[in-house]
């Protein structure tokens, strides 16, 4: 079982930025954070990950706090190709290493 | 393009018949997972090959059957299905754990229907 919380849902609009919070109280201290999107009928997409502080790339930023119980992914000025299923992954409940995927956000951009 | 290609993309197969998806990854990866997505749900992993360890989702029916001849090409052997079982099949491989610090890498997906 996934051990992640993440919103179900979020709604923004084309030019703003977004910020997805994902908890993961019970993260290990070896794990990594990270995050997929995922478009309708395709496989998920890796965008980022990080282990502490804060990781940025061409497309988003991770933050993440010293305790690590949670991390924020944020996507500046979205546009609508940004709709789309944002998962947040640790490692497994058992405390394996495989990816398991959680419910994830729904993220809408209108226009 | 991801490196890691899942055939045939779409297939309908009936209840009696026995059918086999395929994932091949020229990544040069050490492990290979087969998920499995049905409308308006969570990826649920069904097995994950790697050099130290298969690993099974104790939940998957026994319909569903796995091969990994080598580290490249991964195979779900499909028989007598059930109309549940219509959902998105991912293939995925990683060099190493993501959750350790690697990325998991997906194949488009094979869209089963079951009739």
């Amino acid at each position: 079982l996934a051990k992640t919380t993440q919103p179900i849902s979020m709604d923004s609009y084309e030019g703003q930025e977004v910020n997805i919070t994902c908890s993961h109280n019970n993260i290990a201290t070896n794990d990594y954070i990270t995050w997929y999107q995922q478009f309708p009928s395709q496989g998920p997409r890796f965008i980022i990950q990080g282990y502490k502080t804060k990781v940025t790339n061409e497309v988003a930023s991770l933050f993440i706090p010293a305790d690590r119980k949670s991390s924020t992914l944020s996507l500046p000025r979205v546009s609508l190709s940004d709709t789309a299923v944002y998962y947040c992954l640790v490692g497994d409940e058992g405390g394996s290493y495989i990816p398991t995927f959680g419910r994830g956000t729904s993220l809408i951009v209108h226009p | 393009e991801t490196g890691v290609t899942q055939t045939p993309r779409h297939l309908v197969m009936g209840m009696t018949n026995k059918k086999s998806l395929k994932c091949e990854q020229h990544l040069g990866h050490n492990a290979m997972y087969w998920y499995k997505q049905s409308a308006k749900k969570p990826l649920e992993l069904m097995f994950v090959y790697s050099l130290e360890e298969r690993v099974e989702n104790n939940s998957v029916p026994s319909r569903f059957s796995p091969e990994c001849p080598n580290s490249s090409h991964l195979f779900l052997h499909l028989h007598t299905l059930q109309p549940e079982d219509s959902a998105l099949y991912l293939c995925a491989s990683s060099q190493g754990w993501p959750a350790r610090g690697t990325e998991a890498f997906f194949g488009q997906g094979t869209r089963l229907t079951v009739v």
